[in-house]
């Protein structure tokens, strides 16, 4: 199985600042990366699919990049309705399969 | 508007069987892959499977192939998921998903199974 890990498990931003999640693949998975971010009680909404395609209705603030193993999520100006757990996942090969997951909370 | 909505779950002795639906709406389901995403309480998010258009190819995670059904009805605009020999070990919320590359665009609220004596 491909393994995901996110780095930092955990942070917390001030209102506009920027803020980088890390996601690193066991192996090279071009490309084939989604960001997901959940908040409390709710169901995982979709951010960004191929490592850097905004998906629609998606805050321009949110970005993705990254290619091979090693992958990143930005926010640009930190917001207070960012808050939540962001995860990570690849879907190049079975088992798709997610980070564990960064919770950002603001400062 | 795009909605999916699980049901079917709940409080399941172990070593039962339990089966989740899941009602899409707002989008031509006969075109998409579907897939079923757990969590645990408190945990990360664990993909099950998933199935596609004419359910001519499913595929599982290894450890639940054998503990884990995926079909859908077209005609019904409906997605299951059959669970047999449940443990502890998949409580969790189950979440019915969109597929669209390679990721999820539209997830389900979500359904609680707990297994308990």
């Amino acid at each position: 199985d491909i393994q995901m890990t996110q780095s930092p498990a955990s942070l917390s931003a001030s209102l506009g600042e920027t803020v980088t999640i890390q996601c690193r693949a066991s192996e090279d998975i071009y490309s084939g990366l989604a960001w997901y971010q959940q908040k409390p009680g709710k169901s995982p909404q979709l951010l960004i699919y191929g490592a850097s395609s905004l998906q629609d209705g998606v805050p321009s603030r949110f970005s993705g990049s990254g290619s091979g193993t090693q992958y990143s999520l930005k926010i640009s100006s930190m917001q207070t309705e960012d808050e939540g757990v962001y995860f990570c996942q690849q879907g190049l090969k079975y088992p798709l399969t997610f980070g564990s997951g960064t919770k950002l909370e603001i400062k | 508007e795009v909605k999916l909505v699980e049901s079917g779950g709940g409080l399941v002795q172990p070593g039962r069987s339990l089966k989740l639906s899941c009602a899409a709406s707002g989008f031509n389901f006969n075109d998409y892959w579907m897939g079923w995403v757990r969590q645990a309480p408190g945990k990360g998010l664990e993909w099950i499977g998933e199935i596609n258009k004419d359910s001519s190819t499913i595929n599982y995670t290894p450890s639940l192939k054998d503990k884990f059904t995926i079909s859908r009805d077209n005609a019904q605009n409906t997605l299951y998921l059959q669970m047999s020999k449940l443990g502890s070990e998949d409580t969790a919320i189950y979440y019915c998903a969109r597929e669209v590359y390679g990721g999820f665009d539209y997830w389900g609220q979500g359904v609680m199974v707990t297994v308990s004596s």
